[in-house]
C-alpha cells in the first residue's frame, strides 16, 4: 500500500547528541512536511518542502535541519537536542493542488 | 496569523450515543479548508472529514458529518452511533489560500467512548 513510513517509531538520544529521523513516502507527492507535536498540544510545523524548494518556518529553531535527497525520502536533523526538543514528530505529504496531508506514523523522540 | 481553538479537551460518549466535537477558527481569507482528523494512540493520524470554505452544504462521511458556520467561523463536528473504534484525539485543523498547503491545528479533543 501507498503510505508514509517513519523510522525509527522510537529514539532515546543523549542530551546534545545529533540525532536524526527519517521518512520514505511512496505516493509520490511533491511536498513534504516535518511537524512537532509536544505532549498534549497541536502539532506546529517545522518546515516543508516543494519538490526540492525548502521552506523553513520563522519560528524554527535553528537547531533544526532538513534534507530532502530525492522525492522519496526527507530527514529531519536534530543538531544538538535538548529536553525542550522531546516530542512526537510527524512527517506528512500532500500533492500541490490538494489540501489532504498523509501522515506517517511518527517518531517519538526522548531526550535523556 | 489564522488560529483554531477547540475549547473542549476531553470528551466522552457512550457506545451508539451522538457526540459533538467543537472548533472555532479565526481568519480573513475566503478561501480555505477545514479538516478534521483523528489521532488514535500510537497511531497514525488520518483524515475524517474535509469542507471547502466555497460549499455551502455540510460534508458527511458514513457516521461522521460536520456543522460549516462560515460567517460564525465554526466548523464542528458530530458523531454518530460512536464506536469504540472512535476512541482518539480529533484535531481541527484549517488551510487557507495564503498559507500555502501548511496546516494549522487546533489544540485537539481528547475522545473517550465508554462501552
Amino acid at each position: 500500500d501507498a503510505m508514509v513510513i517513519q523510522n525509527p517509531r522510537y529514539q532515546v538520544t543523549q542530551f546534545g547528541k545529533p540525532v536524526t529521523l527519517s521518512c520514505s513516502q511512496t505516493l509520490n507527492h511533491n511536498v513534504m512536511y516535518w511537524y512537532q507535536q509536544k505532549s498534549s498540544q497541536a502539532p506546529k510545523l517545522l518546515f516543508h518542502y516543494y519538490d526540492k524548494d525548502f521552506n523553513n518556518e520563522a519560528d524554527t529553531p535553528d537547531n533544526f535541519q532538513s534534507r530532502r535527497p530525492n522525492t522519496s525520502f526527507c530527514f529531519l536533523d536534530i543538531r544538538s537536542p535538548g529536553l525542550g526538543d522531546a516530542a512526537m514528530y510527524l512527517c506528512a505529504t500532500s500533492r500541490v493542488g490538494q489540501a489532504r496531508h498523509f501522515f506517517g506514523q511518527g517518531t517519538r523522540l526522548t531526550v535523556v | 496569523a489564522q488560529t483554531v481553538t477547540q475549547s473542549q479537551p476531553e470528551m466522552s460518549v457512550q457506545e451508539a450515543e451522538t457526540v459533538t466535537l467543537s472548533c472555532t477558527y479565526d481568519t480573513s481569507e475566503s478561501d480555505y479548508y477545514l479538516f478534521w482528523y483523528k489521532q488514535p494512540p500510537s497511531r497514525q493520524m488520518i483524515l475524517v472529514i474535509r469542507q471547502e470554505a466555497y460549499k455551502q452544504q455540510n460534508a458527511t462521511e458514513n457516521r461522521f458529518s460536520v456543522n460549516f458556520q462560515k460567517a460564525a467561523k465554526s466548523f464542528s463536528l458530530k458523531i454518530s452511533d460512536s464506536q469504540l473504534g472512535d476512541a482518539a484525539m480529533y484535531f481541527c485543523a484549517y488551510r487557507g489560500e495564503t498559507s500555502g498547503s501548511r496546516l494549522t491545528f487546533g489544540e485537539g479533543t481528547q475522545l473517550t467512548v465508554n462501552p
